[in-house]
């Protein structure tokens, strides 16, 4: 089982809906990040949580500790949010993984118009 | 230039060649990261650097495979004896520093393809 899963792999809608995107961990971390990725394009940063819950325009993250699980929600979805969303936490504080991150193996979403 | 910058952005190569990809981070970071996206899949951690010395790399595959870093700045990952498993896309990254509080910036990566 990997440490950090993500749900679904792939995610089709029609522009305008509600997207949410999920992603469960198994170990510590000391911080949960989200990253979009266009095709052929590089790794972009949404997201960095340790706690609670941020919003970005029509993005929001969310994440519980106790329950080892963050969520990203898309409102009002466009097809320039067509990407792969990536999960990706960070080690937890006074070991050596401590600044390395983790993946998931992303969600690949494509928004119709 | 703000980015980090990855050279070459392609590189092909045949099997049992030695390649040398290289890394620029943003300027003043002092975290560097080495990652490697396979077709299909998310990233995967190989090492990363707090200034000169590799603090983690315990992702490294084999001993084909070493980083360096010897300004503190700009790194190069150095693969020998390339193999064909080892195309993929590889990826940079630059933090501020190596906390949990600090972005990472990925460059655009370096698609490597041995033949």
């Amino acid at each position: 089982k990997n440490e950090v899963e993500q749900s679904p792999q792939n995610l089709t809608a029609q522009e305008g809906e509600f997207i949410t995107i999920n992603c469960s961990y198994s170990v510590g971390i000391s911080a949960l990040h989200w990253l979009q990725q266009h095709p052929g394009g590089g790794i972009v940063s949404l997201f960095m949580l340790s706690s609670g819950k941020k919003k970005h325009g029509r993005l929001i993250a969310t994440i519980n500790i106790q329950e080892k699980h963050s969520s990203l929600h898309i409102t009002a979805s466009h097809p320039r949010d067509s990407a792969v969303y990536i999960c990706a936490v960070r080690g937890g504080a006074g070991g050596t993984s401590y600044g390395k991150l983790t993946f998931g193996q992303g969600t690949i979403l494509t928004v119709h118009p | 230039g703000a980015g980090v910058s990855q050279t070459p952005s392609n590189k092909v190569t045949e099997k049992g060649k030695y390649v040398e990809l290289r890394c620029d981070p943003i300027s003043g970071h002092t975290a560097l990261y080495w990652y490697r996206q396979s077709l299909g899949q998310g990233p995967e951690f190989l090492i990363y650097f707090q200034g000169t010395g590799a603090a983690d790399d315990s992702g490294l595959p084999n001993d084909r495979f070493f980083a360096v870093r010897p300004e503190g700045s700009v790194s190069t990952l150095k693969i020998q004896r390339t193999e064909r498993g080892d195309s993929a896309v590889y990826l940079c990254a630059s933090s501020l520093r190596a906390v949990s509080t600090d972005t990472q910036y990925f460059g655009p990566g370096t698609r490597l393809t041995v033949l």
